[in-house]
């Protein structure tokens, strides 16, 4: 059964980068058939998708947050991570990595996603000087 | 504003079915999948539904999904306490989420 263990920092100063990993257990980051994505949540309100990223390297962000955003994947340490640059108050959130199956057609070029049925425990990040 | 639109709240009682929509557009729900989270209190989400009807191994057959063209809908029979969280329709790829519905069982 795959685990995801969240860490890195809860407190990051404004203009600074907020950088956070999750390890997998149970599973591999390098396995081609699941993919790992980031999801945010400030204080009482709700889901936000920040990107994905595949065991290839390859990512897709949010374009709201792309030009902050750099997510990687290190299947060495079988994790992978999340940098979020120039933060302010704004990006203010609980913080979730989280993983789901796909399978990709190469036929049709098209991706088939099955949700993120794995999720990490979450990390409250405060953007505060 | 979300992409996808939800009731902001439901309830209902013990045993009761109750049913929460999720509204979007052709570029969205009309033309792709549509997964369901529940996410309990002070808890990271959880699928709860993927591919429109599809429940994970573990999701009692209590929750169930439909989608109709541009709309979607999660159905939860025999309402439990159990069940009181918040409740988010995805969209395929869960680059967009609903705003939520809070489930309250009275």
């Amino acid at each position: 059964q795959v685990q995801l263990q969240q860490s890195g920092p809860g407190l990051v100063k404004p203009s600074q980068t907020l950088s956070l990993t999750c390890t997998v257990s149970g599973g591999s980051t390098s396995s081609g058939s699941y993919y790992w994505s980031w999801i945010r949540q400030p204080a009482g309100k709700g889901l936000e998708w920040i990107g994905r990223i595949y065991n290839s390297g390859s990512t897709n962000y949010n374009p709201s947050l792309k030009s902050r955003v750099t997510m990687s994947v290190d299947t060495s340490k079988n994790q992978f991570s999340l940098k979020l640059s120039s933060v302010t108050a704004a990006d203010t959130a609980v913080y979730y990595c989280a993983g789901g199956g796909y399978y990709y057609d190469s036929s049709s070029y098209s991706y088939y996603y099955y949700g993120l049925d794995v999720w990490g425990q979450g990390t409250t990040v405060i953007v505060s000087s | 504003q979300s992409v996808l639109t939800q009731p902001p709240s439901a309830s209902g009682t013990p045993g009761q079915r109750v049913t929460i929509s999720c509204f979007g557009s052709s570029s969205n729900i009309g033309g792709n999948t549509v997964n369901w989270y529940q996410q309990l209190p002070g808890t990271a989400p959880k699928l709860l539904i993927y591919t429109n009807n599809q429940r994970p191994s573990g999701v009692p057959d209590r929750f169930s999904g439909s989608k109709s063209g541009t709309s979607a809908s999660l159905a939860i029979s025999g309402l439990q306490s159990e069940d009181e969280a918040d409740y988010y329709c995805a969209t395929w790829d869960d680059s967009f989420f609903g705003g939520g519905t809070k489930l309250t069982v009275l």
